[in-house]
């Protein structure tokens, strides 16, 4: 069975630091693997996914993560925070296009002025 | 790109009633689909996978007689809360795979249930 671990509940930032949100990732086979962020009352938006390919992958907002076989980790991370990227971030891993997601607990990132 | 819709967006009920909830895919067929609960402050758990012209699978603990998931079309994928309590207010998701070599979901916007 594969699982994702997101440490740290909660992440703080001052605006233009760097963010750090970590994932480590538990799979018996290859995993892919996704960084989704969730807005208060909305949905989840696809930030980034990894699926074999290249190890470090850009996404959308300047966020980028890479995957680390030998540490099973997909770090999720942005040179420069935004006000804007204070959201909720969760971590998620299937093993084939036609089973559900396994989500991490999230992640809430708060970003200071 | 492909988009899934949900109706509502929100719906309070009392206690007791059922509700429905939809969950479309417009532009592409979807024999899969999943419904996910997300409560205040945590993560997204699977509730059950649904499948075209076939029975749901629920996940342990879900009450397949209290959530009724019903997928009649390649298209459309309902989730029934009967008897709601207080307790199952949350936020419901569903998702529907994309291409198979994509290993992609695409969500839906998600249904805030508030029962009074």
């Amino acid at each position: 069975a594969q699982s994702v671990t997101q440490l740290g509940s909660h992440v703080s930032v001052s605006e233009g630091a760097l963010v750090l949100l970590r994932c480590n990732y538990s799979s018996s086979v290859p995993p892919y693997l996704f960084w989704y962020v969730q807005y208060p009352n909305q949905g989840l938006q696809l930030l980034l996914k990894y699926t074999s390919a290249a190890t470090l992958v850009k996404g959308i907002n300047g966020f980028e993560a890479e995957f680390k076989k030998s540490e099973t980790s997909f770090h999720l991370t942005k040179p420069s925070a935004h006000m804007s990227d204070a959201a909720e971030y969760f971590c998620a891993v299937n093993l084939s296009g036609n089973t559900p997601l396994v989500f991490g607990k999230g992640t809430r990132l708060s970003v200071i002025a | 790109g492909a988009v899934v819709s949900q109706h509502p967006s929100w719906v309070i009920c009392k206690s007791g009633t059922s509700v429905k909830i939809e969950c479309r895919s417009l532009d592409f067929q979807a024999t899969t689909m999943f419904w996910y609960r997300q409560f205040p402050k945590q993560s997204l758990m699977l509730m059950a996978t649904s499948n075209e012209g076939s029975k749901a699978t629920y996940e342990q603990g879900v009450e397949k007689d209290k959530f009724l998931i019903n997928h009649a079309s390649l298209t459309l994928s309902t989730l029934t809360v009967t008897s709601a309590h207080p307790e199952d207010s949350s936020f419901y998701i569903c998702s529907a795979p994309a291409r198979r070599e994509s290993h992609e979901q695409y969500f839906g916007p998600g249904t805030r249930l508030t029962v009074t």
